[in-house]
């Protein structure tokens, strides 16, 4: 079954203690996105990949890292979480950079993570 | 940039009602155009998409959003909802930016189906 998993999908967690989301697709996809959803703001984009080793920043990056050393994996990392990264985080994959308006992109289940 | 504008936060109805979601979005170059569904507790899913052709696309599940460049507006509408429309939907804009294709959210608006 094609598909996005993301682990855990709950994380409570206290500041400043690092932690890592992994991401993973069996669909061979390129593109690979990772989102924070709040409320009343709706998707806001963190970082995406366009292939492996090949990174770059969405529009709130700050306090987050990823990488790509995979092609099916896109971790996503918060070295010194705050409780301002409590969230709803959604990782995606698309087939192909560049044509994400052509192509449907497949959203994860979700992590929901809590920093106290 | 680009930004998506999603008129109602929160829309109320009842069972068999027809309802629209409003979308307008801001433009200076062209965009391909996205509604997306959340069920509770799940992922996003892509609803239907307008990318060129026909101003008026259409959903498996009896929804419909047209494409009105004038209005720089995207409407989502279904002429008889159910109960397990109950959802969020939110729209999306698409776009090239620097070489790169940017997928721009709205806020969402939280369809409640009232037996």
């Amino acid at each position: 079954e094609a598909q996005v998993t993301q682990n855990p999908r709950y994380l409570i967690t206290v500041t400043g203690k690092k932690l890592t989301v992994t991401c993973s697709q069996n669909m061979n996809h390129e593109y690979m996105s990772w989102y924070r959803q709040d409320p009343g703001l709706g998707l806001r984009q963190i970082y995406y990949s366009m292939n492996v080793e090949v990174t770059d920043k969405g529009d709130v990056p700050e306090g987050y890292k990823v990488s790509r050393k995979e092609k099916r994996n896109f971790p996503l990392i918060l070295e010194s979480p705050s409780p301002n990264q409590t969230s709803l985080y959604f990782c995606a994959s698309s087939p192909r950079p560049g044509l994400v308006a052509a192509d449907t992109q497949y959203f994860g289940p979700g992590t929901r993570l809590t920093v106290l | 940039a680009q930004s998506v504008t999603q008129l109602d936060s929160q829309v109320p109805v009842f069972e068999e009602a027809p309802v629209e979601l409003r979308c307008n979005y801001s433009s200076s170059v062209s965009v391909y155009l996205f509604w997306y569904v959340q069920y509770p507790n799940q992922g996003l899913q892509l609803l239907l998409k307008y990318l060129s052709g026909s101003t008026l696309v259409e959903s498996i599940n009896g929804f419909e959003a047209e494409f009105n460049k004038s209005q720089t507006s995207f409407h989502l509408r279904k002429p008889s909802v159910h109960i397990s429309d109950t959802a969020e939907y939110f729209c999306a804009v698409s776009y090239l930016q620097g070489g790169s294709e940017k997928l721009v959210f709205g806020k969402g608006t939280k369809l409640t189906v009232n037996p």
